[in-house]
């Protein structure tokens, strides 16, 4: 079963910039099946989709932090990144990464889904001077 | 920007008891759909996509149903291992997830 598991610094001052990286366990990143994307959760909120990427490139962000979002792939590493500019208390939060997997319906063996099957178990992220 | 509104917030039950949360979406959004489960300090856990497919290991007393913009996760009889929070998420270019329903014990 694939592994993902995120790291970075716990810890970063406000207007700096946070980077995280996801690590995954097999050799998935580097075939055409997956996006991967990235999660975050403020304490005690709910969840934020904040973007997906897919093996090629091809990024999608959350129009309120794409501004300061960059997401990117390393096939060779099996890494995904992300660097999220000029942070405030307000970026403070657990940041999942997750593969999406192309599933398919019950009653439609034709068409797929991309769903967040896997996910890494998280990283705290704060966000202080 | 889809937006995704659950109901309720907060639902307190019991052991047994059959539990509905809706999922409501600003636009239609077909059966692109999927329900996630959350429990404190863990990960989300995937539970249904495409609306109503349950996903591998995912016990039966969970299903999912709707289409369009009205989606209801059922758990028809609440064991203790199911409290947690629920959270709908739209599977599309922008996975935006919704506020989240928390089911307590009673």
């Amino acid at each position: 079963q694939v592994q993902l598991q995120e790291s970075g610094p716990g810890l970063v001052k406000p207007s700096e910039t946070l980077s995280l990286t996801c690590t995954v366990s097999d050799g998935s990143m580097s075939g055409s099946r997956y996006y991967w994307g990235w999660t975050r959760q403020p304490p005690g909120e709910g969840l934020e989709w904040v973007a997906s990427v897919y093996y090629s490139g091809n990024t999608y962000y959350n129009p309120s932090l794409k501004s300061r979002l960059t997401t990117s792939v390393d096939t060779s590493k099996n890494q995904l990144s992300l660097k999220l500019t000029s942070v405030t208390a307000a970026d403070s939060a657990v940041y999942y990464c997750a593969r999406l997997s192309p599933l398919t319906a019950n009653d439609n063996p034709y068409f797929s889904y991309y769903v967040m099957d896997v996910w890494g178990q998280g990283t705290t992220v704060t966000v202080s001077s | 920007d889809i937006q995704l509104t659950q109901s309720p917030s907060f639902v307190s039950a019991s052991v047994g008891d059959r539990v509905t949360i809706t999922c409501r979406a600003s636009q239609g959004i077909s059966r692109y759909l999927a329900w996630y489960q959350q429990k404190p300090g863990k990960a989300p856990k995937l539970l249904i996509y495409a609306a109503s497919t349950l996903q591998s290991g995912v016990p039966a007393r969970f299903g999912g149903s709707g289409s369009g913009t009205e989606f209801t996760l059922t758990i028809s009889s609440l064991q203790p291992e199911d409290f947690a929070t629920y959270y709908c998420q739209q599977l599309n270019s922008y996975p935006f997830f919704g506020g989240g329903t928390t089911v307590d014990i009673k």
